[in-house]
């Protein structure tokens, strides 16, 4: 499993943007970065997922380099709701590594 | 509403007592899973399944028995536990088990043992 570093913990506040960037050096060839969001009590909710150069949801953009040993997840306008944690996880079948992820939170 | 719905939401049994966590997933998924998530800890993945044949088992203990009946269910069954067995415990499916694709998650049940 590819190890991922990301920091613990991020404050913003209401209508800003969040980037949280995600170190993975020994990602594998056939590595997909997933991003997920978790509100206490709750399971994980999928964010986005992607393999190289940019993705674009309704929620949320990815942006990967071209050498794939880092990611940043980029929350646009966030709002007090969208205080969670959120985890950057670096896997090719279904082993996912959790980790601490990074505690955002958003104040008004 | 992920698709994934967990029951009950809450348990608090006897560490002598059987009981049984229930996962539906309507999402047409083949792969099913069963995590742990003690406070202040990652999640750990225990069991999954795919195609209803379990393809993991993750140094679970005996005490915990899952079941697959079908894609769509997934039990896990509980018996003689002991209190660091209290935690929230999470089910997933997702389409397969390769290519890293995404799981979808329930809301977990939350497990006290007396």
């Amino acid at each position: 499993l590819a190890k991922t570093t990301q920091p613990i913990s991020m404050d913003s506040y209401e209508g800003q943007e969040v980037n949280i960037t995600c170190s993975h050096n020994n990602i594998a060839t056939n590595d997909y970065i997933t991003w997920y969001q978790q509100f206490p009590s709750q399971g994980p909710r999928f964010i986005i997922q992607g393999y190289k150069t940019k993705v674009t949801n309704e929620v949320a953009s990815l942006f990967i380099p071209a050498d794939r040993k880092s990611s940043t997840l980029s929350l646009p306008r966030v709002s007090l709701s969208d205080t969670a944690v959120y985890y950057c996880l670096v896997a090719n079948d279904y082993k996912l590594s959790f980790g601490a992820g990074t505690t955002v939170t958003v104040r008004a | 509403e992920t698709g994934v719905t967990q029951t009950p939401r809450h348990l608090v049994m006897g560490m002598t007592n059987k009981k049984s966590l229930k996962c539906e997933q309507h999402l047409g998924h083949n792969a099913m899973y069963w995590y742990k998530q003690s406070a202040k800890k990652p999640l750990e993945l225990m069991f999954v399944y795919s195609l209803e044949e379990r393809v993991e088992n993750n140094s679970v203990p005996s005490r915990f028995s899952p079941e697959c009946p079908n894609s769509s269910h997934l039990f896990l069954h509980l018996h003689t536990l002991q209190p660091e067995d209290s935690a929230l415990y999470l089910c997933a499916s997702s389409q397969a088990t390769g290519l890293g694709q995404p799981q979808h998650f329930g809301d977990g049940t939350r497990l006290s043992i007396l």
